[in-house]
């Protein structure tokens, strides 16, 4: 099993629509849970922290639930800009500070 | 402000060759930092990542290797590069704090082709 899996994509939805990302991870001690954007050919980039109680930035929304081991991410009234491939990360302190990344969730958001 | 520099930014190499990619961050100090590769179309694989300088943990059996002669420079090397690892080659730094690491931040990457 992997230690970061998540949706197998592309998801392509039109402009407007809401869509949810999901990951799930396999060690119970994982203790940083991020989303990453990445842009064709370009490096990651932060999108927001995962915190327990959840967290919600403009149309982005990620919500962790620890018993489950899942995080997700939802996306309101897509844009075209919301078009790139969006990256789970799991952090295992335990292991001395393993960032791991799951393998991507393309997006493509059509007019 | 925290700076992370990557360089090159693109390379081609013949099969056969050694390679030696470097990283430095500025503006903190004692930085976890990582090497990344990701094949086209692919997601990252974690390749090293050291928690302090002379302190490296490889993730993957390959004949890559990775050193951190200073806190903050990080360097990826072979002594002979395989057509396999042609790759975007990405080196990242994230803080420790007391229950876990900040986000990572990411260099530009280099494409690495072998030819």
């Amino acid at each position: 099993r992997k230690e970061v899996e998540q949706d197998p994509g592309p998801f392509n939805v039109p402009e407007g629509a809401t869509v949810a990302f999901n990951c799930t991870y396999s060690n119970s001690a994982s203790q940083s849970f991020f989303w990453y954007r990445q842009d064709c050919r370009k490096e990651p980039k932060l999108l927001m922290s995962v915190y327990s109680s959840g967290n919600e930035d403009g149309r982005f929304t990620a919500q962790l639930n620890r018993a489950s081991q899942y995080i997700s991410l939802l996306i309101r009234d897509s844009k075209l800009s919301d078009s790139a491939t969006y990256l789970c990360v799991v952090n295992q302190y335990n292991q001395g500070g393993k960032l791991i990344f799951g393998q991507g969730t393309e997006l493509s958001v059509k007019p | 402000s925290q700076t992370i520099h990557q360089w090159p930014a693109t390379l081609v190499q013949p099969v056969g060759s050694p390679l030696s990619l470097e990283c430095t961050v500025e503006g903190t100090s004692n930085p976890n930092l990582y090497w990344y590769r990701q094949a086209a179309g692919r997601g990252l694989q974690l390749l090293f990542y050291s928690v302090g300088i002379g302190q490296i943990s490889s993730e993957v059996p390959q004949n890559l290797s990775a050193s951190r002669p200073q806190d903050r420079q990080f360097i990826l090397s072979s002594k002979k590069l395989l057509l396999s690892d042609s790759g975007f080659y990405l080196c990242a730094w994230s803080r420790r704090f007391s229950e876990g690491n900040t986000e990572a931040f990411f260099g530009q990457g280099t494409r690495l082709t072998v030819v």
